[in-house]
């Protein structure tokens, strides 16, 4: 069956715009999480979202950063007026309620 | 969750076994031993878990031992493939976000 799918697998925006990003998640998992990935770190938790439950954004670094997810379907990851230091891969991941992580591809971001 | 410490790089010679070690010193009672890892521009992917009991899939075997502060995760026949970043995380099971550390480096080599 199809994995987590992400778009678009690469971006390049100028500082200031805004850019968003998408995540697929695989059919009938409820769990939906973002995570940054900048060069040669590892990753770090941004957001999730469990079911009709409330979102846990703890990972969210600055009120520039939004996600959305309607249901248990598709994703949005939004960064207003970008910054370098917002360059970086963003991966989705989703599972069952009780299952593994599924990570998607990645969006890689840069931002000039 | 509990903090884990993995060696920053190791090597292996291709069809020998490969024996990342992790200590979690401070895991808690219901904390599992996850493994993950990263292939180079790839997203992160499972590999196993365990509670106490050691545990074997297609992929690997992890050995936790009995105070359950430290484990390995063995890859008992490496190929030039299993050259990744290999990350150990100690959590509840199926709790929410992946706390990653560094990880181990694995080169695998002909």
């Amino acid at each position: 069956g199809a994995g987590v799918s992400q778009s678009p697998s690469n971006k390049v925006t100028e500082k200031g715009k805004d850019v968003e990003l998408r995540c697929d998640p695989i059919s009938g998992h409820t769990a939906l999480y973002w995570y940054r990935q900048r060069l040669g770190q590892g990753l770090e938790f941004l957001i999730y979202f469990q079911g009709n439950s409330a979102p846990d954004k703890s990972g969210l670094p600055s009120d520039r950063f939004s996600a959305e997810r309607t249901g248990e379907s598709v994703s949005t990851l939004t960064i207003q007026r970008t910054q370098q230091e917002d360059s970086a891969v963003y991966l989705c991941a989703s599972s069952s309620y009780r299952g593994q992580q599924y990570f998607g591809p990645g969006t890689r971001l840069t931002v000039t | 969750d509990a903090k884990t410490t993995q060696p920053t790089s190791m090597d292996c010679a291709e069809g020998r076994a490969a024996n990342l070690p992790c200590n979690h010193s401070t895991i808690s009672g219901n904390e599992y031993v996850y493994w993950y890892r990263q292939i180079h521009s790839q997203g992160p992917q499972y590999i196993i878990h365990g509670l106490k009991n050691n545990e074997t899939n297609e992929m690997a075997s992890l050995i936790i031992t009995e105070d359950r502060k430290s484990s390995t995760l063995i890859l008992p026949h490496a190929t030039l493939r299993d050259t990744a970043v290999y990350y150990c995380i100690v959590r509840v099971e199926y709790g929410n976000k992946l706390v990653f550390g560094a990880g181990t480096i694995l080169r695998v080599k002909s």
